[in-house]
């Protein structure tokens, strides 16, 4: 079974703060994917990588960085935290999406800034 | 605009009959679609994969594609109170050098009442 594990499973963080929400995958899979869910608008794409050390922008990527440091670890960074960036964060990996591939996802962070 | 449409939003069956949801993109740099569920409180899983024009049959549940209109559709027949969940249709856009992004629709929420 696919692994991806991400941490923390919950953050209540403050408005300006940083938030850096980690995301860990034991499938050997070059893709890597943020999204961010809330209601109304399904599961929204922030950034996403193919190869470690580099990162491509999703639609959504204002207000959040991203880091892919290596093959496993893939992080979202929140510099200046705001409340419109409360939500549920999903990480996925996968392989190319060139044929039955399919994304396997986290449990998902639910963030709160307040 | 959203790359990925799906209707109905939401969609109430009885136990037992046909649902049937739909999804197209107005991407042309489209390769492939999914389709993902969602139950609540949980994260999503892909539920079936089509690629090539025509029909797709895994038990209770068809999948239809135009490849042409950029269209696909998921039918549950026989619908049962676990079917109830989210159902996300996702399509894979190929950017040349970026890799390929999987972009998600609003979903729909269906619902199955005994």
């Amino acid at each position: 079974e696919a692994a991806v594990t991400q941490s923390p499973r919950s953050k209540v963080a403050v408005t300006g703060g940083k938030v850096t929400l980690s995301c860990h995958q034991t499938n050997n899979h070059d893709y890597m994917y943020w999204y961010r869910q809330d209601t109304g608008h399904g599961l929204r794409l922030i950034h996403y990588s193919y190869v470690a050390d580099s990162t491509e922008k999703g639609d959504i990527p204002d207000g959040y960085k991203a880091s892919r440091p290596s093959q496993e670890n893939f992080s979202l960074i929140l510099e200046l935290a705001s409340l419109s960036q409360t939500a549920v964060y999903f990480c996925a990996s996968s392989d190319e999406l060139r044929s039955q591939n399919t994304l396997y996802f986290g449990a998902g962070t639910r963030l709160s800034v307040l | 605009q959203q790359k990925v449409q799906q209707s109905p939003e939401s969609l109430i069956v009885p136990e037992g009959g046909m649902a049937s949801l739909n999804c197209t993109s107005s991407d042309r740099n489209v390769d492939y679609f999914w389709w993902y569920r969602q139950h609540s409180g949980k994260s999503p899983k892909m539920l079936m994969s089509i690629f090539s024009n025509g029909e797709k049959e895994e038990g209770r549940f068809t999948v239809h594609l135009n490849k042409a209109s950029l269209h696909t559709s998921l039918h549950i027949r026989d619908s049962q109170p676990s079917d109830s969940a989210l159902y996300l249709c996702a399509a894979s856009m190929n950017y040349g050098s970026s890799g390929n992004k999987l972009i998600f629709g609003i979903g729909t929420l269906l619902s199955v009442k005994p």
